[in-house]
């Protein structure tokens, strides 16, 4: 399957400050989907974006559709206690419906 | 107001049995996946459904079958459980299309599953 590199794996940071973590891959990606997964519960959707270049926002939450297509990058500012989860990117090859994972970023915010 | 169901919410199965996982939806979306979650391995496809009685393997398929009978219900069975099998498994779904709301997945709340 398809590989996808999150990075870091884990983050413990105060409440407060800003958050990046990005996805690499091989491959060419059409589309990048980022999730964040609370203890016990599925993956939600936060952003999606469609094209290379792309920057959207979603509150405090920023992603951006890398240039070369083959990564993607989340960022999160101000953090507070409830952003701790685990953050997963997503990428579409292709036209088909099948996203790709990758292993995740756990984030902890210390209060 | 879930959307997406699944059942059980956690099971704990001899080596060897038959295990069957459900995942029902209300959403009357195409698309419906099998994903399971592994420590260091994020989340990878085990089979899905593009409609009812049309389904395909994903990467990690190998001891597992899946049926589709009815738009809203998709089927995972484990034929014959193995530890390695012990997992989370979660299902999802899609609307395929564009745009925020119909794109990407909506997960459930998976299933903890424990081959002992």
């Amino acid at each position: 399957g398809q590989q996808l590199n999150q990075s870091p794996q884990s983050m413990f940071i105060q409440e407060g400050e800003d958050v990046s973590m990005n996805c690499t891959s091989s491959s060419i990606f059409n589309t990048w989907l980022w999730y964040k997964q609370d203890p016990g519960e599925g993956p939600v959707l936060l952003i999606a974006l469609y094209k290379a270049g792309e920057l959207t926002s979603n509150g405090r939450l920023t992603a951006q559709f890398g240039i070369t297509r083959k990564d993607s990058f989340l960022n999160i500012s101000a953090s507070i206690p409830s952003d701790v989860g685990i953050y997963f990117c997503a990428g579409q090859l292709g036209t088909g419906n099948q996203f790709y994972f990758g292993t995740g970023t756990s984030l902890t915010v210390i209060p | 107001d879930a959307g997406i169901t699944q059942s059980p919410r956690h099971k704990v199965t001899e080596t060897g049995t038959p295990v069957t996982l459900r995942c029902h939806q209300t959403e009357n979306h195409r698309y419906m996946y099998w994903y399971r979650q592994d420590p260091g391995h994020g989340l990878r496809l085990i089979h899905y459904s593009y409609g009812v009685k049309d389904t395909d393997k994903g990467e990690v398929s190998d001891g597992y079958s899946v049926s589709r009978s009815k738009t809203e219900d998709f089927l995972l069975t484990l034929e014959s459980a193995t530890s390695s099998q012990t997992s989370v498994y979660f299902c999802a779904i899609s609307g395929g299309g564009r745009g925020f709301f119909n794109y990407g997945y909506t997960f459930g709340s998976g299933t903890r599953l424990t081959v002992v």
